[in-house]
């Protein structure tokens, strides 16, 4: 089955400690990002890589770290400097198309999400 | 910064009827797409609208863009309970990388969403 997957489902944390969130998509995409979600909010934009070795900061950036060494996987690092990570992270992935296309009009196909809790 | 905002923030209706969710946006996009979020889990892509399109309809959902409001409404015709869910607007602005030699690639912006909840 294609897909992104992200694990683990659940994720505790106490104060001080970092912790990785993983992101694997078997779809041949190239762009692949990760979102913040809070209760009742909408997402934001932590980091987005268009292509291997390479990323761009978000929104909200700060207190995150990602590496983007393969196109399947794009593992999220929140580190002790986030203040108030607990939330709910989503990882999404997107095809990008070339020049001769349409032009980047693509959906992305997002993962179940992480939920990370600080103790 | 916040792109898209929606309205209303919940929405409470029985089955059958009419569902119209609305968002407003404020800076000018290539595109702007409506997803769906069950509780606790990820987002469903739904539907795309491109900034020359005006009206767009996919199944039971009918998308509208307003380009000169800045607006989109997301509406979800004979609803049924199992659409009970989140709905979430997304604005796209489309770059273009050079690292990536040249491939255009979007970047979303979420509005925080509609709550939709059908009653049977």
């Amino acid at each position: 089955d294609g897909g992104i997957t992200q694990s683990p489902k659940y994720l505790f944390r106490k104060e001080g400690q970092n912790v990785t969130l993983s992101c694997e998509q078997n779809l041949n995409h190239d762009a692949m990002y990760w979102y913040r979600q809070d209760p009742g909010q909408g997402l934001r934009l932590i980091y987005y890589s268009q292509i291997v070795n390479d990323f761009q900061k978000g929104d909200i950036a700060e207190g995150y770290s990602v590496s983007r060494e393969k196109k399947e996987s794009f593992p999220l690092t929140v580190t002790s400097a986030q203040k108030n990570p607990t939330a709910f992270y989503l990882c999404a992935s997107s095809g990008g198309t070339g020049l001769a296309g349409p032009g980047g009009y693509n959906e992305q196909f997002f993962g179940p999400g992480t939920r990370l809790t600080v103790l | 910064s916040q792109q898209g905002e929606e309205d209303p923030q919940a929405l409470s209706i029985q089955e059958g009827e009419n569902a119209t969710m609305n968002c407003s946006y404020k800076t000018s996009i290539n595109n702007l797409q409506w997803y769906r979020q069950n509780s606790g889990r990820g987002l469903v892509h739904l539907i795309l609208i491109r900034s020359n399109e005006r009206e767009k309809h996919s199944g039971r959902l009918r998308v509208t863009l307003d380009t000169s409001k800045k607006s989109s409404s997301l509406l979800i015709t004979a609803s049924r309970a199992a659409d009970t869910a989140s709905y979430f607007c997304a604005t796209e602005v489309v770059y273009r990388s050079v690292n990536a030699g040249g491939t255009s690639y979007g970047k979303l912006t979420f509005g925080q969403g509609t709550i939709l909840t059908v009653h049977p």
